[in-house]
């Protein structure tokens, strides 16, 4: 059972270009919904996180757009830059601290 | 500095043998995972511990086992009952309760049977 949905799994953009990667959570419990990117042969790092009382959250380049009713969330890279090239994860955090990922998205950005 | 460390970065295991993997945190974190990556599939939770001499299964716990007899030690053991145990292994920290922190994850173990 995937309980965060996340698409796409690939995705190229040109570099300067907005990246967006698209999650659907399930369960209403999640109550801390952070992303996480992946470079490959490392582990994952902690990219910017949101909490559902929240609809944005901007760091940088980065920006969480977060819809509590339609049960989803997103992240927008603006001006992709090639050292963007990563693995990205959402995730959602339910009881225990335990946290649920997303399948994982590979984004290319080419110059 | 604080951190994860995951030891070896990489690690054979031949049929039927049991190996270990290490994953050892000075953050002074409570809550310590461990999960499994595979291509195509995220990470799956294997087991997760918020307590010294406490742990709890994930969704996968099949075929392996772990220990917490120190808070900055999670050793995650792949038994011979784990019939396919090549992936690449994470270990996490975090602090157990309240505040919205995320994980901070240790580089990974790579195993590959042999």
């Amino acid at each position: 059972q995937q309980q965060v949905k996340q698409s796409p799994q690939s995705l190229i953009v040109q570099k300067g270009g907005i990246s967006i990667i698209n999650c659907a959570y399930e369960n209403t419990a999640f109550d801390y919904f952070p992303w996480y990117q992946q470079f490959p042969g490392k582990g994952p790092a902690l990219l910017i996180a949101i909490r559902p009382d929240v609809s944005e959250k901007k760091e940088g380049r980065f920006t969480i757009s977060f819809n509590k009713s339609a049960k989803q969330f997103s992240l927008h890279i603006m001006d992709s830059q090639p050292g963007d090239s990563a693995t990205y994860f959402c995730a959602a955090r339910g009881g225990y601290q335990k946290v649920t990922f997303g399948i994982g998205t590979k984004l290319q950005v080419i110059p | 500095d604080g951190g994860i460390t995951q030891s070896p970065k990489y690690l054979f295991r031949k049929e039927g043998q049991n190996v270990t993997l290490s994953c050892e945190q000075n953050l002074n974190h409570d809550a310590m995972y461990w999960y499994r990556q595979d291509p195509g599939q995220g990470l799956r939770l294997i087991y997760y511990s918020q307590i010294v001499n406490d742990f709890q299964k994930g969704d996968i716990a099949e075929g392996y086992s772990v220990s917490r007899e120190k808070k900055e030690s999670f050793p995650l053991t792949v038994t011979s009952a784990q019939k396919n145990p090549t992936a690449f292994y994470l270990c996490a920290s975090s602090i157990a309760t309240g505040a919205n922190y995320g994980y901070t994850f240790g580089s990974g173990t790579r195993l590959t049977v042999v």
